[in-house]
């Protein structure tokens, strides 16, 4: 168990729904990463918080939006899905602002149909 | 500027052999490359990591090579087991860029 937490495991849902993805960072960690594995395009970086603040943001589209609450848990919530959007989606956290000692959850599988 | 390129793709070794994959980045505010390893169902998870005041770093079988001046850093197990089959992400971060930037990715199989 890393103690990055991320729910559901898995996701299957219809094109043009909405999801939300779940991560609890490790206890003391400050920042939240999220990422999408496909096999097409590898780990990609959709985007940073830090601290309840977005920090950076990557190759997210506009469909997709994340926040991260008092708690420090963070939720990416994906709208107006389409079957591409099929990938593992994960969370990291870390103590830092930078990237150093990523630490990554399980993960979550959404599965598009 | 943000891209690192791994290579190869996937690799096949026997058991007790050496395995090599070598990663190549662009941007030189990068500080940070670590290497991550990650199993089937399961997150990538740290394995270890070098900052560019070093040329080599090692932790047990695992060893991190590093040139500067070609920007290029490569991974090395040593004495490769059955049990390190899994696919190895090297990454790196640093300046501007505070998340990891990860390459493709490898896939490693180690046979018996």
């Amino acid at each position: 168990d890393s103690g990055v937490t991320q729910t559901p495991k898995h996701l299957i849902t219809a094109t043009g729904q909405r999801v939300t993805l779940r991560c609890s960072p490790r206890s003391g960690d400050l920042s939240v990463y999220w990422y999408q594995q496909s096999l097409d395009q590898g780990l990609q970086f959709l985007i940073h918080y830090y601290n309840g603040e977005e920090r950076a943001k990557g190759n997210i589209l506009e469909r997709f939006s994340a926040q991260q609450f008092p708690d420090l848990h963070s939720e990416l919530n994906l709208s107006s899905l389409e079957l591409g959007d099929s990938a593992l989606y994960f969370c990291a956290s870390s103590v830092a602002l930078a990237g150093a000692g990523y630490t990554f959850g399980s993960g979550t599988r959404l599965t598009v149909v | 500027q943000q891209q690192v390129k791994q290579s190869p793709q996937s690799l096949i070794v026997q058991k007790g052999g050496i395995s090599i994959i070598n990663c190549a980045y662009e941007n030189t505010a990068f500080d940070y490359f670590p290497w991550y390893q990650q199993f089937p169902g399961k997150g990538p998870a740290l394995l270890i990591a070098i900052r560019p005041d070093v040329s080599e770093k090692k932790e047990g079988r695992f060893t991190i090579s590093f040139n500067k001046s070609a920007k290029q850093f490569s991974l090395h197990i040593m004495d490769s087991q059955p049990g390190d089959s899994a696919t190895y992400f090297c990454a790196a971060s640093g300046g501007s860029a505070r998340q990891l930037t990860f390459g493709s990715g490898t896939q490693l199989t180690v046979l018996p």
